[in-house]
C-alpha cells in the first residue's frame, strides 16, 4: 500500500511532550516529513529527511523513525502548537504522498 | 528567502479550467521541484503534481490527466491547470517549493470554489 496512516486526533498537557505517529510501508525505504498547519495559514515545514529541522524551528520538534513508523515528538508543548500536523512521503514511482493529518489539541 | 505568491480565478463552474500561476521570489527555478498541493475544505493535503526546471512533470494519477503544469523560467513562475473542474476540485491550491523530500516553501493559498 502507498498510503501514510495517521491517527485523527491526539491531546496533550500543557508543557508535556507528546509524540504523533504515521505509519506506512513506503517508510521502510523513503524518509519522512512533517507540516504544521494551523487554520487558515499554509503547511509549515517542521521537521525533514525523518529527523532534521529546518532553521527557524524551535528545538521542541523532533522526528524519528523505524520500521514503517515515522513520529513527531513535541517537547514541553505549548498552547501555540495546537494545529494540524500532516506527515508526507514518497512511493517507488516517485508519487507524493500526505497522511490523513493529526489535528494536536493542548489541553 | 524565498517566496512564493500565487494568483489565479477563484471562483468556476462546473466543466471549466481551473488556472493558477505562482511566482518564485528571492531564489532560482533550477534543482527544486515546483509543486502543487490542493486542500479541500476540511480535508487533508492532497499532491497534485510537479514539475522541474527542465520541464519534467510528474502528476497524481488520481487527477486522471487534468492537470497540467507548466514552468517559465524567464519570468521565474509556474502554473497549474486543472481541466473540467466539478464541485469536487473545490478547495485551497498551494504551490509550494520541493526539496529532499520535502516542500519547505509555500504559497499563501489560493480559494477555489466550483459552483454553477
Amino acid at each position: 500500500s502507498s498510503e501514510l496512516t495517521q491517527d485523527p486526533v491526539v491531546s496533550v498537557a500543557l508543557g508535556q511532550t507528546v509524540r504523533i505517529t504515521c505509519r506506512g510501508d513506503n517508510l521502510r525505504t523513503y524518509f519522512a516529513s512533517w507540516y504544521q498547519q494551523k487554520p487558515g495559514q499554509a503547511p509549515i515545514l517542521v521537521i525533514y529527511n525523518r529527523s532534521t529541522r529546518p532553521s527557524g524551528i524551535p528545538n521542541r520538534f523532533s522526528g524519528s523513525g523505524s520500521g514503517n513508523t515515522a513520529s513527531l515528538t513535541i517537547s514541553g508543548t505549548q498552547a501555540g502548537d495546537e494545529a494540524d500536523y500532516y506527515c508526507h512521503s514518497r512511493d517507488a514511482s516517485e508519487r507524493r504522498i500526505f497522511g490523513g493529518g493529526t489535528r494536536l489539541t493542548v489541553l | 528567502q524565498v517566496q512564493l505568491q500565487q494568483w489565479g480565478a477563484g471562483l468556476l463552474k462546473p466543466s471549466e479550467t481551473l488556472s493558477l500561476t505562482c511566482g518564485v521570489f528571492g531564489g532560482t527555478l533550477s534543482g527544486y521541484r515546483w509543486t502543487w498541493v490542493r486542500q479541500p475544505p476540511g480535508k487533508g493535503l492532497e499532491w497534485i503534481g510537479e514539475i522541474l526546471d527542465s520541464g519534467y512533470t510528474n502528476n497524481n494519477p488520481s487527477l486522471k490527466s487534468r492537470a497540467t503544469i507548466s514552468i517559465d523560467t524567464s519570468d521565474n513562475h509556474f502554473s497549474l491547470r486543472l481541466a473540467s473542474v466539478t464541485a469536487a476540485d473545490t478547495g485551497i491550491y498551494f504551490c509550494a517549493r520541493g526539496y529532499s523530500n520535502a516542500f519547505d516553501f509555500w504559497g499563501q493559498g489560493t480559494l477555489v470554489n466550483v459552483s454553477s
